[in-house]
């Protein structure tokens, strides 16, 4: 159990355009999600932190109108990079936790990721 | 905020040998210390956890240790495997109430296991 998915995979833009990632808990209810960014050969860092029905809590350095973070559901969570330039290719990773049937989980379970590459 | 140090960034076994990555915390709050294996691509993969409450836990050739005074954790592998080799990372957070909390990551250790 607790499966998180993420789509697109992989996704490849034109400078400028808009690309929506989404990450949805397939077996459970995401009362947190939270977005990721690495980098080539770097850490996990963390983006911004969201609670279903809430705005997202974003980490210092984010900017949080270029990556619109919505989380309207206890099953899905979406991530807008909004006027994408080269520099914001990145592999993108969401994770979730919260309750399945009641209980609450035990840690965090991430997505598959999705490549960014922003030409 | 929490920040994590992880040591060695580069770690070259033989197989059969053992591994040792440590990490250090700056938040006495944290009290969950995951650990992650990442393949190049891919989602990490939690392999070992531990929570402030324990000292070790041991999962077969996975053991975890937690020294909560000098507020430090290490991950041992025994008899290391090829597929052992992958980026691994860990980690720390503060748990409670409905869910868990954000996760602050370490550097990663790239560990490579020769045949």
């Amino acid at each position: 159990g607790a499966v998180v998915s993420q789509h697109p995979s992989r996704v490849i833009c034109k400078s400028g355009t808009s690309v929506k990632i989404e990450c949805r808990s397939l077996d459970f209810q995401a009362t947190t999600m939270f977005w990721y960014r690495q980098f080539p050969k770097q850490s996990l860092m963390l983006m911004a932190t969201s609670n279903e029905g809430s705005k997202a809590t974003y980490e210092q350095g984010v900017e949080k109108d270029k990556f619109l973070i919505n989380h309207a559901s206890l099953t899905l969570s979406t991530l807008t990079v909004t006027s994408a330039h080269p520099e914001d290719s990145s592999f993108y990773i969401c994770s979730a936790s919260g309750l399945a049937s009641g209980v609450i989980l035990d840690t965090q379970y991430f997505g598959p990721g999705t490549r960014l590459t922003v030409l | 905020g929490e920040n994590v140090e992880q040591h060695p960034s580069t770690l070259s076994v033989q197989e059969g040998d053992s591994a040792v990555i440590k990490c250090t915390y700056s938040d006495s709050a944290s009290n969950y210390f995951p650990w992650y294996k990442q393949e190049l691509g891919k989602r990490p993969q939690l392999i070992i956890d531990i929570r402030s409450n324990v000292g070790e836990k041991k999962d077969q050739r996975i053991a975890v240790t937690l020294n909560k005074t000098a507020k430090h954790f290490s991950l041992h592998i025994t008899e290391t495997q090829p597929e052992d080799s992958a980026v691994y990372f860990c980690a720390a957070s503060k748990s409670g109430g409905t869910s868990y909390g954000k996760l602050t990551f370490g550097q990663g250790t790239i560990l490579t296991v020769h045949p």
